[in-house]
């Protein structure tokens, strides 16, 4: 059964730093991207980047750029997300799913990991 | 400001039919790129309910179908149930920005 399983909620105070973490079973971890999606309260999906954990090839979408950095570590099937200094404004929802490529779906979802950030 | 563009909101009675409208632009849907669409039960993650514009994955049930024409798609929901109440969005490729992209997202309210 394919799972994606991510890390907990977390709150922080702006300023602070982060790593969230998306980590992948049954199935070839390295045959699929993973992507990072954002959903801010009340909002709708952005798309943030997707990753490609055989070489690591990352792809950001331009309001993301900049702003956040995507790793994953393929020996132990774990994409990550995160922030070097937050803002509240990235107080939000974040999913990570599972992309082939191009115009293909994201087929699975995690279950996502709230991020408060609130002085 | 999204690139492809969902009505906010539709609403229906049970058992009635209705339709979410997804429209693009030459450089996603009219560029003949797929469509897919999610489902969002509230305080959930989204699931896939169509992909390949037309197709559904094993366990959605058929009352849910896909259509694409031009540059516009759909999801058809017959048959309206209160379970599927939810948030539903559309996503493609969009060669301009070379990435996926969503609809802003519609709510589904079952009168």
């Amino acid at each position: 059964e394919v799972q994606l399983v991510q890390s907990g909620a977390e709150v922080k105070k702006p300023g602070e730093s982060l790593k969230i973490s998306c980590k992948g079973s049954g199935y070839r971890f390295t045959n699929y991207w993973i992507g990072w999606v954002r959903q801010m309260p009340g909002k709708g999906l952005e798309r943030m980047g997707i990753i490609y954990p055989a070489d690591s090839d990352t792809k950001y979408s331009p309001s993301f750029q900049g702003q956040v950095t995507i790793s994953a570590d393929k020996s132990i099937n774990t994409a990550y997300l995160q922030w070097s200094s937050l803002k509240a404004s990235d107080t939000a929802m974040y999913y990570c799913a599972r992309h082939s490529s191009g115009d293909d779906p994201f087929d699975y979802w995690g279950q996502g990991t709230l991020v408060t950030v609130s002085s | 400001q999204s690139v492809l563009t969902q009505p906010p909101s539709v609403s229906g009675a049970p058992g009635q039919r209705v339709t979410i409208s997804c429209t693009g632009s030459s450089s996603n849907i009219g560029a003949g790129y797929d469509v897919q669409w999610y489902q969002q039960l509230a305080g959930t993650a989204p699931k896939l309910l169509i992909y390949g514009n037309t197709n559904r994955p094993s366990g959605v049930p058929d009352r849910f179908s896909g259509s694409k024409s031009g540059t516009s798609a759909s999801l058809a929901i017959t048959g309206l149930q209160a379970e599927d109440e939810a948030d539903y969005y559309c996503q493609s490729y969009d060669s301009s920005l070379s990435g996926s992209v969503f609809g802003g997202g519609t709510t589904l309210t079952v009168l």
